[in-house]
This record gives C-alpha cells, structure tokens and sequence, in this order.
C-alpha cells in the first residue's frame, strides 16, 4: 500500500522560510517522477513543482527561483524548500506520485497534505 | 502554457442523474488528460487517465471522453458520495496545469 505523509507546514511570516517533507512508503520516491501541488483557501488545485526519475526539477513560474524540490533516496522522503514566502503562498500543500501509461502520466497516490500559512 | 477550463463551474444535480462536464486546452494536447475528483477536506482521487482510461477501483459510472482539445467527464447515474468538485488537468508539457474546477451539489 503506498503512504505518502507530509509534514513541516505552518505559520511563517512573509519573507520567511519553511521546509516540507513528505514521507513514502510503498513507492520508491528515486524511481517515481514526484510532484507537489498546492490548494490555496477556497481556490482549486496549482502544480507548483516536479522532480524525475532522472532528479531534473521543474517549477511552476510563480515559485521559480523561490522554491527548491529535492529527494533523499535513502529516507525516501521528498522535500520542498521554500523561501522568501509570500502571503499568496499560503495553501494546503500536497505530494503526489505518478504512474505511467505510455508517455501519458498520471498522479495516482496523494498524501493528506499539509498547511502553510504565511502571514505576520 | 497551455491554458485549461471547465465548465459549468458549478452543477446542481440530484441522485440518479446523468452529469456531464466539459474541459478545454487552450492548444491541443491528444489524450495527454486526467481528472480528478475532491471532496471539502480531502486530497484529489484519481478517476480518469489519458482522457478515457478509468482507474482501478473508480465505478464504472465514471466515464472520460475526447482528444485534442476538447474533453468531457461523464457520471452516468449520479449517486450521494459523488457530490464532490471534480478538475481536470493536463500532462502534455510543463507546467501540467488544472482546470478551475466543476463543483456538483445537490439538488
């Protein structure tokens, strides 16, 4: 059964810093192509980041430079650093892993995500 | 980037009715199309793949359809623990954007 557990979320105020982690079980982050996606209050589903099998990144423009995704093959633990936080940062922040069909890919496992509220 | 919408953004539909919702790229995207559905609380679920492909354990009263640019979500007999918001998204290229989202309620 595949797990995904995020933790590191909450209150931060602007300008600031906080890191996400999210624990998997059940698949192998190194070998799965891995994402974050966020939820601010009220509002619908925003892709904000990616890291491959290979370990290349993508982000989503609005935290490009702000933000950093990473993995740690041996925890097996995915990690979003976020820095210079921003009031429209604040969100409900989800992992979620892929599978794929041909060269379509899907998110298929999600954890139960985790608040970031960024505010003074 | 390729840009997504649905519609209606909203639904009102009783138990038993045939619901259908509809999503757009902004430039064709094949079948390169996934939906998902969202309970208030909850994480997404999975329901749809490559536009039609219906995932392991979704009933079957779940259907996707279409290509290119124009892609629809149909429920075909709406039951209780279907009342959700339900977004489509994207994976043809960076970012893999969502849709707004459709939110059926009840009628």
């Amino acid at each position: 059964e595949v797990q995904l557990v995020e933790s590191g979320g909450g209150l931060v105020q602007p300008g600031g810093s906080l890191r996400l982690s999210c624990a998997a079980s059940g698949v192998t982050v190194s070998s799965n192509y891995m994402s974050w996606v966020r939820q601010a209050p009220g509002k619908g589903l925003e892709w904000v980041s990616a890291i491959y099998r290979g370990g290349s990144t993508d982000y989503a423009d609005s935290v490009k430079g702000r933000f950093t995704i990473s993995r740690d093959n041996s925890k097996n633990t995915l990690h979003l650093q976020m820095n210079s936080l921003r009031a429209e940062d604040t969100a409900v922040y989800y992992c979620a892993s892929s599978s794929h069909w041909g060269s379509s890919w899907y998110l298929d496992y999600w954890g139960q995500g985790t608040l970031v509220t960024v505010s003074s | 980037d390729i840009q997504m919408t649905q519609s209606p953004s909203s639904l009102s539909a009783s138990v038993g009715d045939r619901v259908t919702i509809t999503c757009r790229a902004s430039q064709s995207i094949s079948t390169y199309l996934n939906w998902y559905q969202q309970k208030p609380g909850k994480a997404p679920k999975l329901l749809i793949y490559a536009a039609s492909s219906l995932q392991t354990g979704v009933p079957s009263r779940f259907s996707g359809s279409g290509s290119g640019t124009d892609f629809t979500l149909t429920i075909t007999s709406l039951q209780p623990e279907d009342f959700a918001t339900y977004y489509c998204q994207h994976c043809y290229s960076t970012p893999p954007d969502f849709g707004p989202g459709t939110k059926v309620d009840i009628k």
